[in-house]
């Protein structure tokens, strides 16, 4: 079975811009998360969406936005790109509320 | 209290020992304890997890001890292997606030020597 899927791998960025991250969750999960992992540090959580609703936001400012689509996978975009938004974005799926697989993430980089 | 603080940040052990890294908490509600693997440029991989109504379990060479009481839980790496080498990190999620929320430690970089 395909795992967790998010394209692209890597982007490049101006700062200002908007970005649109894509992850695809393992067949038959219905719940997707998505977190931010800085270099040399643990992910930290951004939303969390189940048979798309939201279900749970982290502390990150509303430039910060996602959704979920009825085949269950989900977008995260991220608007008025800042330098410090260069990171890991980690998406995560997950059939029971706890258990979450992860993706191999997106690399943005914003210059 | 809604931190996880693990240590230490990093280990180096000789290929056959044990790995030993430790993670506290303060939040009572959590009540689910994960521990994931990740190698450079690649995603995190769920390893193990416990729950707090059992002290300990095993899969493999790999063992959660859980200190309810004491708030703390831990991850043993038996017969450490060069393969084993990658950045492990603890996580802890439960409580109405944290639907689905896992929040994890700072990571723990292991390097084991042939």
């Amino acid at each position: 079975d395909a795992g967790v899927t998010q394209s692209p791998t890597h982007l490049i960025k101006t700062r200002g811009q908007h970005v649109t991250l894509r992850c695809s969750p393992i067949s038959g999960h219905k719940s997707v998360s998505w977190y931010q992992q800085v270099l040399g540090q643990g992910p930290q959580f951004i939303f969390q969406y189940y048979e798309k609703e939201e279900r749970g936001r982290g502390n990150f400012p509303d430039r910060f936005s996602a959704r979920q689509f009825p085949n269950y996978s989900s977008e995260l975009n991220v608007n008025a790109l800042l330098l410090g938004d260069s990171a890991l974005y980690l998406c995560a799926s997950s059939g029971q509320v706890d258990e979450q697989y992860f993706g191999p993430g997106t690399r943005l980089t914003v210059t | 209290q809604q931190q996880v603080k693990q240590s230490p940040q990093s280990l180096i052990v000789q290929k056959g020992g044990i790995s030993i890294i430790n993670c506290a908490y303060e939040n009572t509600a959590f009540d689910y304890f994960p521990w994931y693997q990740q190698f450079p440029g690649k995603g995190p991989a769920l390893l193990i997890a416990i729950r707090p109504d059992v002290s300990e379990k095993k899969e493999g060479r790999f063992t959660i001890s859980f200190n309810k009481s004491a708030k703390q839980f831990s991850l043993h790496i038996m017969d450490s292997q060069p393969g084993d080498s990658a950045t492990y990190f603890c996580a802890a999620s439960g409580g109405s606030s944290n639907t689905g929320k896992l929040i994890f430690g700072q990571g723990t970089t292991l390097q084991v020597k042939p």
